[in-house]
């Protein structure tokens, strides 16, 4: 089955410090990963994505993600938290077969929360 | 535009009402997804068009559910007869390729319509 886990529900970081929000996936084949966050009344938007190459990859605001393939794994990474990165995250995994290949299959998310 | 806009932003619907549910992709945009997200979810995939083809309706909940987009730019989800378990934000997303493209391949999506019903 092709799936995505995020483990945890909340992530509490204070101001400044590193942030880490984690990300498991299912799928058979190359996996293709997305990292999507979600503001109130907000839709989605896109930070960063891994396709191929290097195993760490660049977003917007900061964000980063280090790919893991022997731990299926693509961890949301910032090394400076703001108060302003608190939101709803959300890591997906593209859909590698069936008749629904192309389509994006989402974790449940993960609320981050940065103290002052 | 320069997003992706979907209207209304908030529904509140009778049991057993019909409602639609418009999204106006960013245009040439070739790709257009609809997604249904509960409370405390993720997204969850409904349907999919290539330009004007609905080439994939597989999460589609039942046949109450029906999407068009007749010219291959503005689409309608509609919902017939709605019940309880239909709340919940509607996501629409578009694409600048078909999703059979792994490069390029970035969902750009709308605020949603938070559909209530009661």
């Amino acid at each position: 089955a092709q799936s995505v886990a995020q483990p945890e529900d909340q992530v509490n970081v204070a101001e400044g410090n590193p942030l880490t929000v984690k990300c498991t996936y299912s799928v058979s084949g190359n996996p293709y990963l997305f990292w999507y966050v979600q503001y109130p009344n907000r839709g989605l938007q896109f930070l960063l994505k891994y396709i191929t190459g290097d195993n760490l990859v660049k977003g917007s605001y900061g964000f980063e993600a280090e790919f893991n393939k022997s731990q299926t794994s693509f961890h949301l990474k910032k090394p400076s938290a703001l108060v302003s990165d608190s939101a709803l995250y959300f890591c997906a995994v593209r859909a590698n077969y069936g008749g629904s290949q192309g389509n994006l299959i989402f974790g449940k998310g993960t609320k981050l929360s940065v103290k002052p | 535009g320069a997003g992706v806009s979907q209207s209304p932003r908030y529904k509140v619907a009778k049991r057993g009402q019909d409602v639609a549910l418009r999204c106006d992709p960013i245009s040439g945009h070739v790709s257009l997804f609809w997604y249904q997200q509960a409370l405390g979810q993720g997204p969850e995939f409904l349907t999919y068009f290539q330009n004007e083809a609905q080439l994939d309706k597989s999460g589609l909940p039942s046949d109450r559910f029906f999407a068009e987009r007749p010219e291959g730019s503005v689409s309608t989800l509609k919902i017939q007869r709605t019940q309880q378990e239909d709340s919940a934000v509607y996501l629409c997303a578009s694409s600048l390729v078909g999703r059979g493209f792994v490069a390029k391949n970035i969902q750009y999506f709308g605020a949603g319509t938070r559909l209530s019903v009661l």
